[in-house]
């Protein structure tokens, strides 16, 4: 049990564009999910958590206007990247808590 | 979150050895996590440890929660080359958010 998918595994957007990754409990409910941010050789950054039914809370520095996040589910929360850039290009991962933080595969973002 | 200590930052395995890394923290957690991410992957849980002092085994891994409730170490018993990949401490303290070490990575020894 306990398994955490993630949707699109891997996406290329234009500058500007906006990108939907989604994330899924596929057999447990999840009223809080988390987003995590990780560039290449660094260790993962939590950017905010995802609250089911209520605003997700947002670590300092992240900007809220521009990774929207909605939980909409107690097995889905998505996280838009509005407006890319070249310098929002990373591993986006999910989390969800069954006891313990299960995390899913990540989803690699590239803006050209 | 706070940032966890993790040493060595990486290191070279040959196949049968142990191997040892471990994690210090100033603050004090109630759980220690320890996850083994592959490239291209998500964290994958190994280990949690939930009391001081907690001695846990999960096949040829081993890992403690340190008295102190601000480190831990995680042991790798006769490696194999499928042990590859970086392995990351985490600890939590109540609210399930996670605060992460730097991470070790463990490559074969040519």
């Amino acid at each position: 049990g306990a398994v955490v998918s993630q949707h699109p595994s891997w996406v290329i957007c234009k500058s500007g564009t906006s990108v939907k990754i989604e994330c899924r409990s596929l057999d447990f409910q999840a009223t809080t999910m988390f987003w995590y941010r990780q560039f290449p050789k660094q260790s993962l950054m939590l950017m905010a958590t995802s609250n089911e039914g209520s605003k997700a809370t947002y670590e300092q520095g992240v900007e809220k206007d521009k990774f929207l996040i909605n939980h909409a589910s107690l097995t889905l929360s998505t996280l838009t990247v509005t407006s890319a850039h070249p310098e929002d290009s990373s591993f986006y991962i999910c989390s969800a808590p069954y006891y313990e933080q299960y995390f899913g595969p990540g989803t690699r973002l590239t803006v050209t | 979150g706070q940032q966890l200590n993790q040493s060595p930052q990486s290191m070279f395995i040959q196949e049968g050895e142990d191997v040892s890394m471990n994690c210090t923290s100033s603050s004090i957690f109630n759980t220690w996590l320890w996850y083994k991410q592959e490239p291209g992957e998500g964290p994958v849980l190994l280990i949690a440890l939930y009391k001081a002092g907690e001695l846990t085994s999960n096949g040829r891994l081993t890992a403690q929660f340190g008295i102190t409730r601000k480190d831990s170490f995680l042991n790798i018993s006769a490696s194999i080359p499928s042990d590859v990949g970086i392995y990351f401490c985490a600890g939590q303290i109540n609210d399930y958010k996670l605060s992460f070490g730097a991470g070790t990575t463990v490559t074969v020894r040519a």
